[in-house]
């Protein structure tokens, strides 16, 4: 592994379901993110967590959940897919005790909810 | 609120030099990023500010003016792979970035 994967690549989902999305990143990175991304609109935080066993909600984390049991795993779930849930899903990670804290980015989860 | 402001779209010839404007009314501010995310593809990070002038980095440079919520983005020597979108962020008083919408830029040969 090389920086950030993302699994799956794409999903088509039926309403209703539960869905985990997962990320694993190998940089040691103490921060990682889960971003939505949706045409027209900016990248909008749905979660994030500063360090292992540290979670934060974002701006939009209604119908989404997450986890941080370890440094390098940091997975979404949707407990109970809708189609507004259907976007583009990016997994984050940084380094947050740098001086410029840039964020790597995952290739992303495309997501359709039906 | 919390806002990023730039221009939906932009257009320039292959060869130009193009100019990227982002304004930003943000609670606190710890920096600003600019991102190149190419159609299909994750964002890639391009430049970080947070003092006030320019940065220079290759055919892209960066400038800021935190007196007046701007800054820009200068792509020079445009090349047919700089067509892509390019998405400010700027760094709030919470360490979280808020997103503009991005500029997608179209180069023409």
């Amino acid at each position: 592994i090389a920086g950030i994967t993302q699994a799956p690549t794409s999903q088509i989902l039926a309403a209703g379901r539960r869905m985990t999305l997962r990320c694993t990143q190998d940089m040691r990175h103490n921060a990682m993110y889960w971003y939505r991304q949706d045409l027209g609109l900016g990248l909008r935080l749905i979660h994030y967590s500063n360090t292992a066993g540290t979670t934060g909600k974002g701006e939009v984390p209604d119908g989404y959940s997450v986890s941080r049991a370890n440094t390098d795993d940091f997975p979404l779930t949707l407990a109970s897919a809708v189609p507004s849930q259907t976007s583009v899903y990016f997994c984050a990670s940084s380094d947050s005790t740098g001086g410029a804290r840039e964020q790597f980015f995952g290739p992303g989860t495309r997501l359709t909810v039906l | 609120g919390q806002n990023i402001d730039q221009p939906t779209e932009m257009t320039a010839t292959e060869g130009a030099i193009v100019q990227i404007n982002c304004t930003y009314q943000t609670s606190g501010f710890n920096g600003l990023f600019w991102y190149q995310q190419h159609a299909g593809e994750a964002p890639t990070f391009l430049s970080y500010n947070v003092l006030d002038g320019l940065e220079e980095k290759g055919r892209f440079s960066s400038f800021l003016s935190r007196s007046k919520g701007y800054s820009y983005l200068l792509l020079k020597e445009l090349q047919m792979k700089d067509s892509a979108s390019y998405l400010c962020a700027v760094e709030d008083s919470n360490y979280q970035l808020i997103w503009g919408a991005g500029t997608k830029l179209i180069i023409k040969p």
